[in-house]
């Protein structure tokens, strides 16, 4: 049974700080991983989508990276900004999509 | 910005009443999907469709069921709302072709809580 773990499950960071996501997933047997991001009172929005034969995808300040010998995705954000808090989940795609539980980002300004 | 709708949004109901969740998308997605999620944890699929008259239980033992009579609409329906069953249920869909490469577009989910 694949398990995804998130890590940290919260972080606070000042405006302008370059931060790090985790993700580890148990069954390396996926056909990609997604970053999604949640804010409160709305739907997931997809990030990045990283198919298993891609070892990273960026768009704009926010760049994932996988390696999936190991199960680990990490989701780097450049130059912080306050309305980059929101809670971060990774899902990874075997034969259906599976989430951590995510990362609660505040970025004080 | 994908267009998949819920409603209501938020839903405050006492225990033993039928409730049915809405959930639309105009996009012409063939896959649909509901999640539950807990505050603080991860979503957990419950139900899902691969197209008209499709419907498959998902991962998450669920007391709802759910109907796909046309492409756009994936209802989700408790008989008998219990507290237990307070949580949000996200409701999203994905378009036809490999889900490997595709990612999947939500709805802004329904709040439910069973008094």
């Amino acid at each position: 049974k694949q398990e995804v773990t998130q890590i940290p499950a919260a972080l606070s960071v000042p405006e302008g700080e370059n931060l790090v996501l985790n993700c580890s997933f148990t069954d390396s047997a996926i056909y990609n991983l997604q970053w999604f991001r949640q804010d409160p009172g709305k739907g997931l929005t997809s990030l990045l989508l990283i198919q298993s034969s891609q070892r990273e995808q960026t768009s704009g300040r926010l760049n994932a990276s996988l390696d999936k010998s190991s199960g680990r995705s990490t989701l780097y954000i450049a130059a912080s900004q306050p309305g980059d808090s929101a809670t971060y989940l990774c899902a990874v795609y075997g034969n259906k999509l599976v989430f951590g539980a995510g990362t609660i980002l505040r970025v004080k300004s | 910005e994908a267009d998949i709708y819920q409603t209501p949004r938020y839903l405050v109901i006492g225990t033993g009443k039928k409730i049915t969740l809405e959930c639309s998308q105009t996009m012409g997605h063939d896959k649909m999907y509901w999640y539950q999620q807990d505050p603080g944890m991860e979503l957990h699929l419950i139900h899902y469709s691969y197209g008209v008259n499709s419907t498959e239980k998902g991962d998450l033992s669920s007391e709802s069921t759910v109907s796909r009579i046309r492409t756009e609409h994936f209802p989700l329906t408790l008989e008998s709302a219990r507290p237990s069953h307070t949580s949000q249920y996200l409701c999203a869909s994905s378009p036809t072709g490999t889900t490997r490469e595709k990612t999947q577009y939500f709805g802004p989910g329904t709040r439910l809580l069973v008094l």
